[in-house]
């Protein structure tokens, strides 16, 4: 399967706890994204990746929340000190960024955070 | 704010109809577009997309149609088969910013009845 990996697909943490996802993209997908989606919503973008450089965060990312992805290629999400409004399926995309060629991003099967 | 939006929260169409998906935006500096399909418990799956610079692109029994005077789209399904029951979502970017990153509609809920 050559496709968006991400893990775990569910968990549930108690209110306080810190969580981290982990996303793989498509082998040689240069950029990765990170959206949420609550219920009854679409898709709501968090933060991109170009290779190892986080280059857009969104206003939603707040400082609990941190990604990374060292040496281009998985990310990390965590979230730190979770609180119930976190209940949410977190998506990970990636697409080949190149030039003066849209990219299509395509997503991973997702991660559903519940916080009692 | 949404900038996105899709106003049907559900659409039922008979098998071998045609399905219409409709979509409007609001944000003047989109100029790409796509549809994806979500079944539940999976992540979003690309369909089609269309630049500002065409009005038209088809894919199989997928069209998606695009008026930017008005800022709708449509996504046109023909003929509509029991395998297309699932929420479509209609995304649109602003390439010029570098990023690319979705901004996503609310989606639409297509049953397609036997």
């Amino acid at each position: 399967d050559t496709g968006v990996s991400q893990d775990p697909r569910h968990k549930i943490t108690k209110r306080g706890q810190n969580v981290t996802f982990r996303c793989d993209p498509i082998s040689e997908h240069n950029r990765l994204y990170w959206y949420r989606q609550t219920l009854g919503q679409g898709p709501e973008f968090l933060t991109y990746f170009q290779n190892e450089a986080q280059l857009e965060k969104s206003r939603l990312l707040s400082d609990r929340f941190s990604a990374e992805r060292p040496k281009g290629s998985f990310s990390t999400l965590e979230i730190q000190r979770t609180e119930q409004g976190d209940s949410a399926m977190y998506l990970c995309a990636s697409s080949l960024r190149r030039v003066l060629i849209t990219d299509t991003q395509y997503f991973g099967p997702g991660t559903r955070l519940t916080v009692l | 704010d949404q900038q996105v939006k899709q106003n049907s929260p559900s659409l039922s169409v008979q098998e071998g109809r045609i399905s219409i998906l409709n979509c409007d935006y609001t944000n003047s500096m989109f100029d790409y577009f796509l549809w994806y399909k979500k079944y539940p418990a999976e992540g979003p799956t690309f369909l089609i997309s269309i630049s500002s610079i065409k009005d038209k692109n088809e894919d199989g029994r997928f069209t998606v149609f695009l008026n930017k005077s008005a800022k709708h789209l449509s996504l046109h399904i023909v003929p509509s088969q029991p395998g297309d029951s699932a929420v479509y979502f209609c995304a649109a970017s602003a390439r010029t910013g570098g990023g690319n990153k979705l901004t996503f509609g609310t989606g639409t809920q297509l049953k397609v009845e036997l």
